[in-house]
């Protein structure tokens, strides 16, 4: 069984600058994953990143960007240069097995224009 | 990525009748789908597991008489909520992932489905 927990519910950031969006998890499994999903108004999941545990390098996809600290049990996303399509529901998941997602409660981003 | 079409987007029903959401994988085959629900403003719940051609594996606490799975097809799921009521209300979002290890294979999920039941 996971864990995850944001500890952010909402956040802000002014457009083209950075914000960082904390998640720590906890979970029995040697071999899981993370992600980062958005989800904006309309509701559909989508997949922002994807880190493997088993990975130390720390996975980037273009302005979005983790810090993956696996003895902290820590998954901070990182997200640059902020456009106003980055406002959404951002939920931190942890997955393994048969790829069962938890997730955490979210944080809404607003993005300052 | 891969497509997976929910449908319908949302559903008004009335308190006792059932509903059935459908949930397919375009361009894949899902060996694997998940059922979740989303309360608004909070975070999504796994329900059920539901492989191919076999019984769905529910979550602790959801019935699983109220709520019917069947996943008979590589690229169709359906979730039932039967004698519906309006704690029902919610938002429903179905994922689907292909063969393969899971570590190597992304879930996709669907667009959601709103019901409200009155």
């Amino acid at each position: 069984a996971q864990t995850v927990t944001q500890s952010q519910p909402e956040m802000s950031v002014q457009e083209a600058e950075t914000v960082t969006l904390s998640c720590t998890y906890d979970t029995s499994e040697s071999d899981y994953y993370l992600f980062w999903y958005k989800q904006p108004p309309s509701r559909q999941m989508i997949l922002v990143i994807r880190q493997e545990a088993y990975k130390q390098q720390n996975a980037t996809e273009n302005r979005f960007s983790v810090n993956f600290q696996k003895a902290a049990k820590s998954f901070s996303l990182k997200i640059s240069d902020s456009q106003l399509g980055d406002a959404a529901m951002y939920f931190c998941a942890c997955g393994a097995g048969s790829y069962q997602l938890t997730f955490g409660k979210g944080t809404k981003l607003s993005v300052i224009p | 990525g891969a497509v997976v079409s929910q449908h319908p987007s949302w559903v008004i029903c009335k308190s006792g009748t059932s509903v059935k959401i459908e949930c397919r994988s375009l361009d894949f085959q899902a060996t694997t789908m998940f059922w979740y629900r989303q309360f608004p403003k909070q975070s999504l719940m796994l329900m059920a597991t539901s492989n191919e051609g076999s019984k769905a594996t529910y979550e602790q606490g959801v019935e699983k008489d109220k709520f019917l799975i069947n996943h008979a097809s590589l690229t169709l799921s359906t979730l039932t909520v039967t004698s519906a009521h309006p704690e029902d209300s919610s938002f429903y979002i179905c994922s689907a992932r292909g063969g393969g290890n899971p570590m190597n294979t992304e879930a996709f999920f669907g667009q959601g489905t709103r019901l409200t039941v009155v």
